[in-house]
């Protein structure tokens, strides 16, 4: 157990729904990792936050998909108006130590019919 | 960008050795990891390379090899809960903490 927790383990939607996502690391970790994983494929970078501050996003986050960290602590993830190629699992990551060794959260599992 | 090579599947028998093996190709190198992931479950991690060399801990060992972007990761006395997935990630420059994950290697431990 890491001690990151997420939050749904599961989600069902219907295309065009707007979902959200939470993630709460520990409070060691200052940076927060989002990523997104299909089946057969490891995890691809979606966004991170230093603290409060979002400093990088992946050109495969669209417009769509929005994420926040208001405190510093927990974080969100939005994905407005989903599309079935949505469908993925979502990992919320912590990093710790001076390796930014990732602990990765059980993550949410998204189906959007 | 970043190119990260893994076998897709591998095969061993129970109390075997087994190793699975990494490539890349990237502009820098800031760190490898090594991740298992069960199915249906997040990744764990496993080990940490940034200088040449072997790094062991118990049954698992990661090698690393700078000069020619190659690492593995060799498992011992296999056992049947290794089955998993295996994923490499490769952090490709310096100041940048986001690792880039290879697709996973798929490893079945059979009786």
């Amino acid at each position: 157990d890491t001690g990151v927790s997420q939050d749904p383990r599961h989600k069902i939607t219907k295309r065009g729904q707007n979902v959200t996502f939470r993630c709460d690391p520990i409070s060691e970790h200052n940076r927060l990792y989002w990523y997104r994983q299909t089946l057969g494929q490891g995890p691809e970078f979606l966004t991170y936050f230093q603290n409060e501050a979002q400093l990088e996003k992946s050109r495969l986050l669209s417009d769509r998909f929005s994420a926040e960290r208001p405190k510093g602590s927990f974080s969100t993830l939005e994905i407005q108006r989903t599309e079935q190629g949505d469908s993925a699992m979502y990992l919320c990551a912590g990093t710790e130590g001076l390796r930014e060794t990732q602990y990765f959260g059980p993550g949410t599992r998204l189906l959007v019919l | 960008g970043q190119n990260i090579d893994q076998p897709t599947e591998m095969t061993a028998t129970e109390g075997a050795i087994v190793q699975i093996n990494c490539t890349y190709q990237t502009s820098g190198f800031n760190g490898l990891f090594w991740y298992q992931q069960h199915a249906g479950e997040a990744p764990t991690f496993l080990s940490y390379n940034v200088l040449d060399g072997l790094e062991e801990k118990g049954r698992f060992s990661s090698f690393l090899s700078r000069s020619k972007g190659y690492s593995y990761l060799l498992l011992k006395e296999l056992q049947m809960k290794d089955s998993a997935s295996y994923l490499c990630a490769v952090r490709d420059r310096q100041g940048s903490y986001i690792p880039t994950f290879g697709r996973g290697t798929s490893l079945i431990v059979h009786p």
